[in-house]
């Protein structure tokens, strides 16, 4: 079956800090790619995605490349701001399945 | 637009009662679920849907009954609730085979005692 590991944390960095956040799937056929971010209190919302091998998702600073060769889809944020602490969850779906998987979450805490 | 909308928000129960978590969604997508989630736990899915009518178990479905009677709402039902249901639960909709980004519910805080 399906599966996402991404890097466990929780991760604490300081403001304009590099992020890497890793995750890498198995999948049987060509899933799309997503990364969502879960704010406290709140639901997850998504944050890019990618559809396709090379695509690269991109949204508030945010991007993640979809690597068939390596199975991976690693979120990268050059300059992380206080106000990106969370919790990001990386997920596959494929087209003609009926459920997501979703990796465990990482928790990014940004200090100022 | 309000996407999908979980209710109630909060709820304490005690061992033994039952309540039902209503989830709706106004996109008229055909897949729902519905999943909790505990700490460094992850997401865990408690059921799913594929379209009106259908339902389907998911990792952790004991405990639980879902109904999908109308295609904007998916029912959660916890018959004889216990202390191991304390959790957040997430209500998820998605749209067809070709749409497969999630959208998500703001949550249900359920406690247990």
């Amino acid at each position: 079956g399906n599966s996402v590991t991404q890097m466990e944390g929780p991760v604490t960095l300081s403001e304009e800090a590099f992020l890497t956040i890793n995750c890498t799937y198995t999948a049987t056929g060509y899933p799309s790619l997503f990364w969502y971010v879960q704010y406290p209190g709140e639901g997850l919302q998504l944050l890019l995605k990618a559809t396709k091998a090379d695509d690269k998702g991109s949204n508030k600073g945010f991007e993640a490349t979809y690597r068939k060769e390596t199975t991976s889809f690693h979120l990268e944020k050059g300059s992380v701001q206080v106000s990106d602490s969370a919790v990001y969850f990386c997920a596959l779906s494929e087209v003609n399945a009926g459920k997501s998987t979703f990796g465990d979450g990482t928790t990014l805490t940004v200090k100022p | 637009n309000a996407g999908v909308t979980q209710t109630p928000k909060f709820r304490v129960l005690k061992t033994g009662q039952s309540m039902t978590l209503l989830c709706a969604q106004d996109m008229n997508h055909e897949y729902m679920y519905w999943y909790r989630q505990d700490p460094g736990m992850g997401l865990r899915l408690i059921h799913y849907s594929v379209g009106e009518g259908t339902t389907a178990k998911g990792e952790v479905p004991d405990g639980y009954n879902v109904s999908r009677l109308k295609k904007q709402n998916f029912l959660l039902g916890l018959e004889s609730a216990a202390p191991s249901q304390t959790s957040v639960y997430f209500c998820a909709s998605r749209g067809g085979t070709l749409n497969t980004e999630a959208f998500f519910g703001q949550g249900t805080r359920l406690t247990v005692v």
